[in-house]
């Protein structure tokens, strides 16, 4: 169990630039969630995969986001012309869909748009 | 998913008790309460987790009243170490999803 890895882990963009961050969960887990938190705030839920499908998208997902996971394995969330409000660490977890489902979260990527 | 309430920071001496409350007084019968942890700069990390009965794991004890309506989360002997938000989540088993709150900013110190 390497525990799941977000690339990268820091990324300082100017406004209305695109970016895209890169998450790898851990192995077996077939459950993929985003998540995205500002300074101060809890993390809030952003989009969930079963597998390849994307089951459940927030309405914090803007048509400027998108999120990805082509073979059911690492995920990859874009942002578009991204907005100075957009800066916060985006948090990805993953989680095996029995028993009662622990999340196990990411370090994180921190983006800083200026 | 029912609401939480969690008070926004608390403080405990090194090698003391550490116990944190949490209410949820409109919990569902299906619904389980999880706590997870978020240490500075990492991502939250899940602690411990019940439906009714008391639950104790390595990293510390759940109390669950017999009501549901609250439960208390008890760090046995806290450290430095665990100084961090204390998230309390009440969840249907195998919902999609975890809702945060707030959390509790505990603080332990020397």
């Amino acid at each position: 169990d390497t525990g799941v890895s977000q690339n990268p882990r820091h990324k300082i963009t100017k406004r209305g630039q695109n970016v895209t961050f890169r998450c790898d969960p851990i192995s077996e887990h077939n459950r993929l969630y985003w998540y995205r938190q500002t300074l101060g705030q809890g993390p809030e839920f952003l989009t969930y995969f079963q597998n390849e499908a994307q089951l459940e998208k927030s309405r914090l997902l803007s048509d400027r986001f998108s999120a990805e996971r082509p073979k059911g394995s690492f995920s990859t969330l874009e942002i578009q012309r991204t907005e100075q409000g957009d800066s916060a660490m985006y948090l990805c977890a993953s989680s095996w869909d029995r028993g009662n489902e622990k999340l196990f979260f990411g370090s994180g990527t921190q983006l800083s748009v200026l | 998913d029912a609401k939480t309430t969690q008070p926004p920071s608390m403080d405990c001496a090194e090698g003391r008790a550490a116990n944190l409350p949490c209410n949820h007084s409109t919990i569902s019968g299906n619904e389980y309460v999880y706590w997870y942890r978020q240490i500075h700069s990492q991502g939250p990390q899940y602690i411990i987790h019940g439906l009714k009965n008391n639950e104790t794991n390595e990293m510390a004890s759940l109390i669950i009243t017999e009501d549901r309506k609250s439960s208390t989360l008890i760090l046995p002997h806290a450290t430095l170490r665990d100084t961090a938000v204390y998230y309390c989540i009440v969840r249907v088993a195998r919902a999609q999803k975890l809702v945060f709150g707030q959390g509790t900013r505990l603080t332990i110190n020397p």
